[in-house]
Formats: structure tokens, sequence, C-alpha cells
């Protein structure tokens, strides 16, 4: 059964960093493109960045550019999101997502992690 | 940013009803179209890819079409359990932007 289970969300003061983690299993991790999705609280969904299975190949919303960074761990089935200069409308529910390219579309979706960017 | 509008954006329906939500792209997305749909509390899950690829495990009365800007999700007779929140996404470019979404009420 593939399982994808964030971790690492938290309260944190505008400009603070925060690491996020998904632990994947169920299915071959260093096979598959993952994307990290967000979603404010009752709004809708967001893409935020893409990794390939390799890593090699890297993509940002806009809105995060320059201050997040994905990146990916295949030994330890483990896809990652480090924050910085978190802003209040970063607050959203981080969802990490399976991708199973060609499609590029989310197949599989973690349970969602809540990050509150709060003085 | 390819935009991606959804019609209408919540609709009242009763079981057994036949549903159907639209998705416009700004500019054309070929094929590159996924539908979603979200409980709340819960994850989206993943319904059609590719316009009209229905996802293992979901029912066959849910269904897409379309192409090139204009697209459908079509539900043949509404069932308890689909009352949710509908997304379209589009992944023919970067970045990959979802509908505002539609929400699926009981009448």
């Amino acid at each position: 059964e593939v399982q994808l289970v964030e971790s690492g969300g938290g309260l944190v003061q505008p400009g603070g960093s925060l690491r996020l983690s998904c632990a994947a299993s169920g299915f071959t991790f260093s096979s598959y493109e993952m994307n990290w999705v967000r979603q404010a609280p009752g709004k809708g969904l967001e893409w935020v960045s893409y990794i390939s299975s390799s890593g090699s190949t890297i993509y940002y919303a806009d809105s995060v550019k320059g201050r997040f960074t994905i990146s990916r761990d295949n030994a330890k089935n483990s896809l990652y999101l480090q924050m910085n200069s978190l802003r209040a409308e970063d607050t959203a529910l981080y969802y990490c997502a399976r991708d199973p390219s060609p499609g590029d579309y989310f197949d599989y979706w973690g349970q969602g992690t809540l990050v509150t960017v709060s003085s | 940013d390819i935009q991606m509008t959804q019609s209408p954006s919540s609709l009242s329906a009763s079981v057994g009803d036949r549903v159907t939500i639209t998705c416009r792209a700004s500019q054309t997305i070929s094929s590159y179209l996924n539908w979603y749909q979200q409980k709340p509390g819960k994850a989206p899950k993943l319904l059609i890819y590719v316009v009209s690829s229905l996802q293992s495990g979901v029912p066959s009365r849910f269904s897409g079409s379309g192409s090139g800007t204009d697209f459908t999700l079509t539900i043949s007779s509404l069932q308890p359990e689909d009352f949710a929140t509908y997304y379209c996404q589009q992944s023919y470019s970067i970045p990959w932007t979802f509908g505002q979404g539609t929400k699926v009420e009981i009448k």
C-alpha cells in the first residue's frame, strides 16, 4: 500500500524557517517524481514544487522561488521541503504528492502537515 | 501562467442527479487535464487523468471529456459519497495550476 506521511509543520514567526519531511513507503520511491502542494485554510490547491526521481530537475512556483528548497533522499525514501523567510501567506496545509510521470498529475497524497506563520 | 476557471463554483444536487462541472483553461493545454475530489478534512484524491482516464478504483459513474481549452467532469448518477469539492488541474506547463474548485452540496 502506497503511503506518504508528512511531518515537520508547526507555528513559526514571520521570517523564520521550517523543514518539512515526507516519508514514503509501499512503492519504489526512487522511481517516482514528487511534488509539494499546499492549501491555505479554506482555500484551493496550489502547486509549490517538483523534483524528478533522481533529484536532477527541480521546479518551483514563483511564490516560493528563492525561499523554499525541495530535496530528496532516495536511500531514506524521503522527500523534504526547506522553507526559509516564511511569510504569513505561506500558512497552509502542505501535502506531498506522488507524480507517476509521464502526465504530471498527482496519484497519491499524504495527509498533510500544517504550517502556520504568525507572530 | 495558465489560469484554470471552473464553473459553477458550487452547486446543489440530489442523489441520482447527473452532474456536470466545467473547467476552462486560459490557453490550450492539449489533453493535460486532471480531476481531483476532496472531502472535508481529507487529502485530495485523483479521479481522472489526461482528460478521460479513470484512476484505478474510481467508480465508472465518473467520466471526463474535452480537449484544448474546455473540459468537463460528469457524474452520471450522484451518490451520497460524491458530495465533495472537485478541482481540475493542468499539467501542460509549469507552474501546474488548479481551478478554484466546485463544491457539490446536497439539495
